[in-house]
């Protein structure tokens, strides 16, 4: 499969901004998602930005793609004790309708 | 059914046997896929079926793993000759189309002993 890469941990306090990053290799993605998984549940989608936007805002949460570094970023503003989980970025590549997902980021909000 | 449902949602079972994972997608989903979830990891692609037929099936990581859908609904992952490495979370995602994002099921945990 692809190299979805991410950082294991992330720990921010309640009520600051978290930013979550993840780099992948294929340049030919059509769609970046932004998966959350809790403890004991399945993955649910956050958002998810097409591959010819910049940026894309959704209430608390900001999408940045740099598709020249390959970079993907989920920003989550006011975070909150309940967004305490583990984050996945994935690539949808077109051909062959293939999801590949990173290693995941567990954030870990302190209240 | 409003989301994927997977059963079961636990199994544990001995070295050596045959184990069968389902996963019914959401109605109209064409596109279903089954992940391996282990601890502290990513999902992992083992196979993807668009319709009857397994379109993808290269993550698949050796011939004791095989998955149907032989109406293109109800898919059945099964795993012959279980070892102590197959435990994991086996995670099935369906989506409507060819550009849709995957819902995902709860999965079903699997423990080998």
């Amino acid at each position: 499969g692809e190299d979805v890469e991410q950082s294991l941990f992330l720990s921010v306090r309640e009520g600051d901004s978290s930013v979550i990053n993840c780099t992948y290799t294929d340049s030919s993605s059509t769609y970046l998602y932004w998966y959350k998984q809790e403890p004991g549940a399945g993955l649910q989608l956050l958002t998810y930005i097409f591959s010819n936007m910049d940026m894309k805002q959704d209430q608390r949460l900001t999408v940045l793609l740099n598709k020249k570094d390959k970079h993907l970023s989920l920003r989550i503003a006011d975070t909150q004790t309940g967004d305490s989980a583990i984050y996945f970025c994935a690539e949808h590549l077109y051909t062959g309708n293939q999801f590949y997902f990173g290693t995941g980021t567990s954030l870990t909000v302190i209240p | 059914g409003a989301g994927v449902s997977q059963t079961p949602s636990n199994k544990v079972t001995e070295k050596g046997k045959y184990v069968e994972l389902r996963c019914d997608p959401i109605s109209g989903h064409t596109a279903l896929y089954w992940y391996r979830q282990s601890l502290g990891q990513g999902p992992e692609f083992l196979i993807y079926f668009q319709g009857t037929g397994a379109a993808d099936d290269s993550g698949l990581p050796n011939d004791r793993f095989f998955a149907v859908r032989p109406e293109g609904s109800v898919s059945t992952l099964k795993i012959q000759r279980t070892e102590r490495g197959d435990s994991a979370v086996y995670l099935c995602a369906s989506s409507p189309g060819v550009t849709g994002e995957l819902f995902f099921g709860e999965g079903s945990r699997l423990t080998v002993l």
